[in-house]
């Protein structure tokens, strides 16, 4: 069970293309998501939360119009990267809490993470 | 942003060989997780502990949560060669569904 599904698991594109990320929960609900950001040999850094019906919570120095999140349902968040540049290539990667029904402490489970390579 | 002590930063044992890493923070967290990622994945979430001096098993893992709630261990017993890896600990703090990340324990399992 908690199973996190992330899609693209790679992409390449130029600079200046818009790319979109999907995170899905397959077999829970998830009212909260949260997507990372992990350049190499580092740890994760947390980008933003993305809740379920309203607008996502973004961390100090991510900027929002650059990295639009969508959570329009219980089991689909969205990451789109605008205009990307090579300096947004990276290893984004998504988590989903079960949330809804469940103690507050239910531990994230993560995606398989999206490979960014910006040209 | 904020993070863990995790410590050491790397490891490099032989097959059958016990590891154990742990993680302190100046500050009190109410859950501790530890996940394992392996290169181009997404972390694997190993063991969750909520209860301070909570002891979990998970067949050859052994996490505790520190009786002060400010660290953890992870024990890995027998290791094979497919332990390798790179493992995180992660606090969260009453109040926030936020995690803080240590920076991560490179193991190397040499068969």
């Amino acid at each position: 069970g908690a199973v996190v599904s992330q899609h693209p698991s790679r992409v390449i594109c130029k600079s200046g293309t818009s790319v979109k990320i999907e995170c899905r929960s397959l077999d829970f609900q998830a009212t909260t998501m949260f997507w990372y950001r992990q350049f190499p040999k580092q740890s994760l850094m947390l980008m933003a939360t993305s809740n379920e019906g309203s607008k996502a919570t973004y961390e100090q120095g991510v900027e929002k119009d650059k990295f639009l999140i969508n959570h329009a349902s219980l089991t689909l968040s969205t990451l789109t990267v605008t205009s990307a540049h090579p300096e947004d290539s990276s290893f984004y990667i998504c988590s989903a809490k079960v949330s809804r029904g469940h103690p507050s402490n239910q531990p994230q489970h993560f995606g398989d993470g999206t490979r960014l390579s910006i040209l | 942003g904020q993070q863990l002590n995790q410590s050491p930063q790397s490891m490099f044992i032989q097959e059958g060989e016990d590891v154990s890493m742990n993680c302190t923070s100046s500050s009190i967290f109410n859950t501790w997780l530890w996940y394992k990622q392996d290169p181009g994945e997404g972390p694997v979430l190993l063991i969750a502990l909520y209860k301070a001096g909570e002891l979990t098993s998970n067949g050859r893992l052994t996490a505790q949560f520190g009786i002060t709630r400010k660290d953890s261990f992870l024990n890995i017993s027998a290791s094979i060669p497919s332990d390798v890896g790179i493992y995180f600990c992660a606090g969260q703090s009453g109040g926030s569904e936020k995690l803080v990340f240590g920076k991560g324990m490179k193991l190397t399992v040499n068969p």
